[in-house]
């Protein structure tokens, strides 16, 4: 079956490290995106790409990275430049980019900072 | 970036009734979507809407895409205990990713 899958489902993190986030998908679809979900805050956009290579940032892209090797691949950097990563990850796909609705969502994966 | 209003914010109602939520927006949208939430998961896409004025149903779930095209509401009937989660609307305009309102967290008492 065709899905999108994060990984892994909770990460633990020590105060000034960064980790990375994976998310692949087999979906065949060509854009890729990363929220950020925090109580009672949402969905917010960290960043999305519509094609390899290429990559666009959201409204709360400071620090984060990403990269857009593979059409498959969109994995998230959390670096030690993010004050308060702690957070729940949710990457989604979706066809033709952004011009198409339907958007395909990953269970996520839980940040917490120690 | 742009934003858009969900409410109520929060809901606590009896096994059988039915639910309503709504999301606006200062904004003109061409697509508005609904998507579930269950602890822990990611959202899950439950109706779309593509026109102004369109009416559709899925199930329980009746949504609607106002005339204005800055609204839309969802409404749930005769409502089940695995209603419960997080339920989001999201607006697509342009060539612009997708903006989420802030939920609205349903509980339903058996």
């Amino acid at each position: 079956d065709g899905g999108i899958t994060q990984s892994p489902k909770y990460l633990f993190r020590k105060e000034g490290q960064n980790v990375t986030l994976s998310c692949e998908q087999n979906l065949n679809h060509d854009a890729m995106y990363w929220y950020r979900q925090d109580p009672g805050q949402g969905l917010r956009l960290i960043y999305y790409s519509q094609i390899v290579n290429d990559f666009q940032k959201g409204d709360i892209a400071e620090g984060y990275s990403v990269s857009r090797e593979k059409k498959e691949s969109f994995p998230l950097t959390v670096t030690s430049a993010q004050k308060n990563p702690t957070a729940f990850y949710l990457c989604a796909s979706s066809r033709q980019g952004v011009l198409t609705g339907g958007y395909t969502f990953g269970s996520g994966t839980r940040l917490t900072v120690v | 970036g742009q934003q858009l209003n969900q409410s109520p914010q929060s809901m606590f109602i009896q096994e059988g009734e039915d639910v309503s939520m709504n999301c606006t927006s200062s904004s003109i949208f061409n697509t508005w979507l609904w998507y579930k939430q269950d602890p822990g998961e990611g959202p899950v896409l439950l109706i779309a809407l593509y026109k102004a004025g369109e009416l559709t149903s899925n199930g329980r779930l009746t949504a609607q895409f106002g005339i204005t095209r800055k609204d839309s509401f969802l409404n749930i009937s005769a409502s089940i205990p695995s209603d419960v989660g997080i339920y989001f609307c999201a607006g697509l305009s342009g060539n612009t990713p997708l903006v989420f309102g802030k939920g609205t967290r349903l509980s339903v008492i058996a």
